[in-house]
């Protein structure tokens, strides 16, 4: 399998722009999940999906970020309007259910900048 | 409510020195325990997880993890450090509660394994 496929893996924005990012989970997996890393925080989970549908948005830091997933195939995280602390690795990753102990795959990363 | 804690921000070994890189966790059951290994610019990989059984478990790339319960900890261990072992390491938690079992990621560590 080729993985969590993420796009961009790397993108330079304006303040104010809007910016989609894209990711294609691992065939067959029913849970997928969107983090962010930066230095200063580490790790956050942002949403997570079950089956398409997202369970638990809690970790979406303000109205800017939205994120849907159309398909068992595809989803997106969209930031709108971009401020430059959004700058950040965004994560996407997938999962298949297994229980407390199921295994999650990571993407390579959207690496985020906004100027 | 679970909680996980990697009390060194950076663990500094000499190649070929055995190497442990700590993590505690918090959870008001049996935890589910995972190690994961992020390398530079990469997105996070599996390394091994404890579910139930022999504390000791083994995983990718050598390393190995001991459970100790009345410790409540899941310290990462490798018995000779190589340079290509520097890394960022998190350890995560997941326990069944309210039908939720995402787990919750520790801060990370850097690794540096010097020459």
């Amino acid at each position: 399998d080729a993985g969590v496929i993420q796009s961009p893996r790397h993108e330079v924005t304006e303040m104010g722009q809007e910016v989609t990012l894209r990711c294609k989970p691992i065939s067959g997996h029913d849970y997928l999940f969107w983090y962010r890393q930066t230095m200063m925080r580490g790790l956050e989970l942002l949403i997570y999906f079950n089956n398409n549908v997202p369970i638990d948005d809690s970790g979406m830091p303000e109205d800017r970020f939205s994120a849907k997933m159309p398909n068992a195939s595809f989803s997106t995280l969209k930031i709108q309007p971009s401020e430059p602390r959004d700058s950040a690795v965004y994560f996407c990753a997938s999962s298949l259910w297994g229980g407390a102990g199921n295994t999650i795959y990571f993407g390579e990363g959207s690496w985020l900048t906004v100027v | 409510a679970q909680s996980v804690a990697q009390p060194e921000d950076q663990v500094n070994v000499a190649e070929g020195n055995p190497l442990t890189v700590k993590c505690t966790y918090s959870v008001s059951g049996n935890p589910y325990l995972f190690w994961y290994v992020q390398y530079p610019n990469r997105g996070l990989q599996f390394l091994l997880k404890y579910i139930t059984g022999d504390n000791l478990v083994k995983g990718s790339y050598g390393f190995e993890a001991e459970f100790n319960k009345s410790q409540t900890s899941f310290h990462l261990k490798k018995p000779s450090a190589l340079v290509s072992d520097s890394a960022l390491y998190f350890c995560a938690v997941s326990y069944p509660s309210g039908g939720s079992y995402i787990p919750t990621f520790g801060r990370g560590t850097s690794l540096i394994v010097h020459p």
